[in-house]
């Protein structure tokens, strides 16, 4: 059973652009929701996380905004560099225990 | 501090043979979780231990899979027999008490299974 979808699967912008990625769950449980930036051959790294209590959280080029009724969540990337290209999940937490969506391979054109 | 260490980072073996893996958690944290990651099913939880304690192994694929954490600076995930199917990147993260528990993963191990 899926319990948290992300899409889309992969996306491509320019640099500059503003990517969005969409994570959408069904778990009124869930607690804690941190995104997670995977480069290739290296472990996920949390990048940023939101409790459901706020809408929109931001850190430097990253934002995630939270929409507790429709039960969605996103990541906005401003300004994207080459260097963020690389795969991104969004995950739910409920009792420490994290299940990750699917992910999205991001590329950023030079 | 050196982050989530995990041995070895590649590992090719023949079907039918014995394979651990390992881990070094952060000092001070106390959850420590195996995740295997492949491109058909994503990012999956294995088991998950609280201070060395087993806790969800819900996720063990089947019996050929086992864990363990005998003390707090160490775990392993053991496959005996492997199969070609078990060929993935394993994970071992760990993570502290406190109501931002976003996990601190390790760089992995490539395992394949020919």
């Amino acid at each position: 059973q899926q319990q948290v979808k992300q899409s889309p699967q992969s996306l491509i912008v320019q640099k500059g652009g503003i990517p969005i990625i969409n994570c959408a769950y069904e778990n009124t449980a869930f607690d804690y929701f941190p995104w997670y930036q995977q480069f290739p051959g290296k472990g996920p790294a949390l990048l940023i996380a939101i409790r459901p209590d706020v809408s929109e959280k931001k850190e430097g080029r990253f934002t995630i905004s939270f929409n507790k009724s429709a039960k969605q969540f996103s990541l906005h990337i401003m300004d994207s560099q080459p260097g963020d290209s690389a795969t991104y999940f969004c995950a739910a937490g409920e009792r420490r225990q994290l299940t990750f969506g699917s992910g999205t391979q991001l590329t950023v054109l030079p | 501090d050196a982050g989530v260490i995990q041995s070895p980072r590649h590992e090719v073996t023949e079907m039918g043979q014995e394979v651990t893996l390992r881990c070094k958690p952060i000092s001070g944290h106390d959850y420590l979780f195996w995740y295997r990651q492949t491109m058909m099913r994503g990012l999956e939880l294995l088991i998950y231990f609280n201070n060395n304690v087993p806790i969800d192994d819900s996720g063990m694929p089947e019996d050929r899979f086992s864990a363990k954490m005998p003390n707090a600076s160490f775990s392993t995930l053991k496959i005996q027999p492997s199969e070609p199917r078990d060929s993935a990147v394993y994970f071992c993260a760990s993570s502290r008490l406190g109501a931002n528990y976003g996990y601190t993963f390790g760089s992995g191990t490539r395992l394949t299974v020919v």
